[in-house]
């Protein structure tokens, strides 16, 4: 079993739907958790970022994280067919130690939002 | 300031041949990291190097090595390509200080090919 399960989708919405983007895990002991968007054939770039449990919000995008049921969710409102991507969510444990910058990603979701 | 560059766009190789991927950064950034990424299997972590002068395996590092060149470069090695190898391979760097969040700033990513 994978450490971090994601729906790899694809996912299709029209232009204006909420999207909801899920990941689960097992490692309790990850501690800060990102999403990162992947345009077609280009280098990942970090979208949001958590720490612990609880919810972040910046302008339509919203990342909570539930760490008693060991899930995460990303939240698009007002989807844009310039929000169509990869979305993948990453996690990394308590900072130090050996475990120290390295991150442990989902499989990555595609997103289309067609007009 | 131009992130993270890496070279070749593109490659393809026979099995058996060897090659270097090069990634430089210009942000001044102590840690870097090598990825491949596979349909369906996210992003796996190859090697890694904490600080210049230090290197460690990541989660797949069968095949590979790696040089930290100095603070600005580290570049990932095929000793002898085999078609297992075909994948996108990804440069990332991060500060490496800041233990409250490692952002990881990817490069635009080689495409590789081993026939």
């Amino acid at each position: 079993q994978k450490e971090v399960e994601q729906d790899p989708g694809p996912l299709s919405v029209p232009e204006g739907a909420i999207v909801s983007l899920n990941c689960t895990y097992s490692n309790s002991a990850f501690q800060y958790f990102m999403w990162y968007r992947q345009y077609s054939r280009k280098g990942p770039e970090l979208l949001m970022y958590t720490y612990s449990s609880g919810n972040k919000e910046d302008g339509r995008f919203t990342a909570q994280v539930d760490k008693s049921s060991k899930y995460i969710s990303l939240f698009i409102r007002d989807s844009q067919p310039s929000d169509s991507a990869t979305y993948l969510c990453a996690m990394s444990p308590n900072a130090g130690g050996t475990s120290y910058g390295k991150l442990t990603f989902g499989q990555g979701t595609i997103l289309t939002v067609h007009p | 300031n131009a992130g993270v560059t890496q070279t070749p766009k593109f490659q393809v190789l026979k099995t058996g041949q060897s090659m270097t991927l090069q990634c430089a950064q210009d942000m001044n950034h102590n840690s870097m990291y090598w990825y491949r990424q596979d349909p369906g299997m996210g992003l796996r972590l190859i090697y890694y190097s904490a600080s210049e002068g230090t290197t460690d395996k990541g989660e797949v590092p069968n095949g590979y090595n790696v040089s930290r060149l100095n603070k600005r470069e580290f570049s990932l090695r095929l000793e002898s390509a085999a078609p297992s190898q075909t994948s996108v391979y990804f440069c990332a760097s991060s500060k490496g200080l800041d233990r409250t969040q490692e952002t990881q700033y990817f490069g635009p990513g080689t495409r590789l090919l081993v026939l």
